[in-house]
């Protein structure tokens, strides 16, 4: 595997369900992140991890709840979800801080029933 | 003042035209400068970085930094078909602890 992976690549849930994204980047980076892409909307940061410590997190709504076991892999776990919440959820890394290029994996479809 | 601002589009530009693409930002202190490509259903691919005032050439792509101006712009020339995706800039904040994207500007090159 190379570059940012992410599993599952398309995922529809009920409400209640919970569920959980995995990111994983192979390319030797120090922080990871997760956004959300709506439809015509821009690019949501929701969560940044640096040296596996969160650093940011934008107001995001206590059902998403992120883990960052080391520097390799990033989780988004979601639970109680709400149809507004059906996206694409993106996870990249960079070296060196959030200011420095970010990579991104293909994305997770997520649709929430 | 939103921190990164695009016109969102649609551009619609002539095969084999140079397609402009504008970018402005609100902080003074960012540094460097990103350009995105993100086709439809697909996640955002790094194009191209600036850090310095002036010019920056990569194949067809050059992108343009402007300081004083708070300007970055990215220029598509002998445009493709397959150019045809949705641009993103994006730059630096809060002394680089986040990275801020525009609202992206959809581009079409008609064939």
């Amino acid at each position: 595997e190379t570059g940012v992976t992410q599993t599952p690549r398309h995922l529809v849930m009920g409400m209640t369900n919970k569920k959980s994204l995995k990111c994983e980047q192979h390319l030797g980076h120090n922080a990871m992140y997760w956004y959300k892409q709506s439809a015509k909307k821009p690019l949501e940061l929701m969560f940044v991890y640096s040296l596996e410590e969160r650093v940011e997190n934008n107001s995001v709504p206590s059902r998403f709840s992120p883990e960052c076991p080391n520097s390799s892999h990033l989780f988004l776990h979601l639970h109680t979800l709400q149809p507004e919440d059906s996206a694409l959820y993106l996870c990249a890394s960079s070296q060196q801080g959030a200011g420095g290029t970010q990579y991104f994996g293909p994305g997770t479809r997520l649709t929430v029933l | 003042q939103k921190e990164v601002e695009q016109n969102s589009g649609p551009l619609s530009v002539p095969e084999g035209a140079i397609a402009s693409l504008n970018c402005t930002y609100s902080d003074r202190g960012s540094q460097s400068f990103f350009w995105y490509r993100q086709y439809s259903g697909k996640s955002p691919e790094l194009i191209m970085f600036i850090y310095s005032n002036g010019d920056k050439e990569d194949g067809r792509f050059t992108a343009q930094l402007n300081k004083a101006s708070q300007y970055v712009s990215l220029l598509i020339r002998d445009s493709q078909p397959s150019d045809s995706a949705t641009y993103l800039c994006a730059a630096p904040f809060q002394g680089a602890q986040k990275l801020v994207f525009g609202q992206g500007t959809r581009l079409t090159i008609n064939p």
